[in-house]
């Protein structure tokens, strides 16, 4: 079945602190890979994509993503965190093809302390 | 820059009562997606148009959840009767063709509480 699975509920960082997100899928295709970020209030926003060629993908705000199908890990990072990263930040995964939905992780609460 | 409308933002209403949402999409965009995002989850997609058809209902509870776009521009999602689990958040996207390819566009969500 097409999972994904996003290990950490919380995290909480300082602020400049670097910033690893989880995530983890199964899916029996290849995948097209997404990360979003949700802050309060607000709908989703693309932070990033993957479909295919370089494994290592920049998004938006600074962030960037590596894929590792070894692992069917996605894993979403930043060097340098500010406070306005606050939020939560989910993982989707979806295929290949002219239809197919997006299935979203559980998301994980980002806080930054000061 | 263009956005995805929805209203109400929130919306109170007690249980068995029925209760509508509007989604206006980015003009242009020929796929609506209503999604349900339950607190603490992410979202699940209730029901998927392509134009005025839909595309992918199977997560829609049919006997009390309805979905239109009757002239494939906007769309209303109905609850009726609402239950108190019918409680969560209820986003549209939409995307300028369907497919994952196709970034999916997201409005800010009418909160739904039941009671």
């Amino acid at each position: 079945a097409q999972s994904v699975t996003q290990p950490d509920i919380h995290i909480t960082v300082s602020e400049g602190a670097s910033l690893e997100l989880r995530c983890n899928y199964s899916y029996g295709a290849t995948p097209y890979l997404f990360w979003y970020v949700q802050s309060p209030g607000q709908g989703l926003q693309l932070l990033l994509k993957y479909f295919s060629g370089d494994t290592l993908v920049q998004g938006i705000k600074g962030f960037e993503a590596e894929f590792k199908r070894s692992q069917s890990s996605f894993n979403l990072r930043k060097p340098s965190v500010h406070w306005s990263d606050a939020a939560e930040y989910f993982c989707a995964v979806g295929g290949s093809g002219g239809y197919n939905k997006l299935i979203f992780g559980a998301g994980t609460r980002l806080a930054v302390h000061p | 820059e263009a956005e995805v409308a929805q209203s109400p933002r929130y919306k109170i209403t007690e249980k068995s009562q029925a209760v509508a949402f509007w989604c206006d999409p980015i003009s242009g965009h020929a796929t609506l997606y209503w999604y349900r995002q339950i607190l603490g989850q992410g979202p699940e997609l209730l029901v998927q148009f392509q134009d005025e058809s839909v595309v992918d209902d199977s997560q829609l509870p049919k006997d009390r959840f309805s979905a239109e776009r009757l002239k494939g521009v906007d769309s209303t999602l109905k609850i009726q009767p609402a239950e108190l689990g019918d409680s969560a958040m209820y986003l549209c996207a939409s995307s300028i063709r369907q497919g994952s390819s196709y970034e999916q566009y997201f409005g800010p969500g009418t909160r739904l509480t039941v009671t």
